[in-house]
């Protein structure tokens, strides 16, 4: 059965500080690993598909890595307007459904 | 272009009761996903409607149903709420040719 396990599940970070979520992932055969960004109360917003290990993608003040058994979402000097719960999920070779992680929720402090 | 959009955002039922939530995918997508979502937790697929037939069921009793319609749009009926179905219900579209699936607000149902 797929897994995907997020940590830590709360990070809690100054204005500027860099830092790292981790997404830990098992799946029979990977078709590809998501990241999203979710608000309270609202629906997760995409933010990146990685296909294969040592795949990288960046948006802003992020980047997304990916290996064969983990992905990192690098954020760098970050806002407080990215203070979110951020979720991984992936989706298996042959599956439609993703399954979630259940995500890191990071403050920004000013 | 409009995104997924999902209706009613929210609704207050009781138990034993049923409720119809109801999406529309984003413009040129011809699959729906239906997820769960608790408080605190990833969502939980429920199911995946393409060419108005269910393609694949995640881990729900059969109390939770769906439709799609010729229009790609879709409805998720749950009979019999539960005080645990409380939770936020997403909608998901996607091409059935891709793999990323874009989501709705979503409809925060509450069972008392």
């Amino acid at each position: 059965e797929d897994q995907v396990t997020q940590s830590p599940e709360a990070l809690r970070l100054q204005e500027g500080e860099s830092s790292s979520l981790n997404c830990s992932y098992t799946v029979s055969g990977l078709r590809g690993l998501f990241w999203y960004r979710q608000d309270p109360g609202k629906g997760p917003e995409f933010l990146f598909t990685l296909y294969s290990a040592g795949e990288e993608k960046e948006k802003e003040r992020l980047k997304a890595t990916l290996t064969k058994k983990e992905s990192f979402l690098h954020i760098t000097a970050p806002k407080p307007e990215d203070s979110a719960t951020y979720l991984c999920a992936v989706q298996a070779v042959g599956n439609e459904k993703l399954t979630f992680g259940t995500g890191t929720r990071l403050t920004i402090i000013p | 272009d409009a995104g997924v959009t999902q209706s009613p955002t929210h609704l207050i039922k009781t138990r034993g009761q049923q409720v119809t939530l109801r999406c529309s995918p984003k413009s040129g997508h011809d699959t729906v996903s239906w997820y769960q979502q608790a408080l605190g937790q990833g969502p939980q697929f429920i199911f995946q409607y393409y060419e108005e037939e269910e393609r694949q069921r995640g881990n729900f009793p059969d109390r939770f149903s769906g439709h799609q319609f010729p229009n790609y749009s879709s409805e998720l009926n749950v009979n019999a709420l539960l005080l645990g179905d409380s939770a936020l219900y997403l909608c998901a579209s996607s091409l059935i040719t891709g793999t990323g699936q874009v989501f709705g607000p979503g409809t925060r149902l509450t069972v008392l």
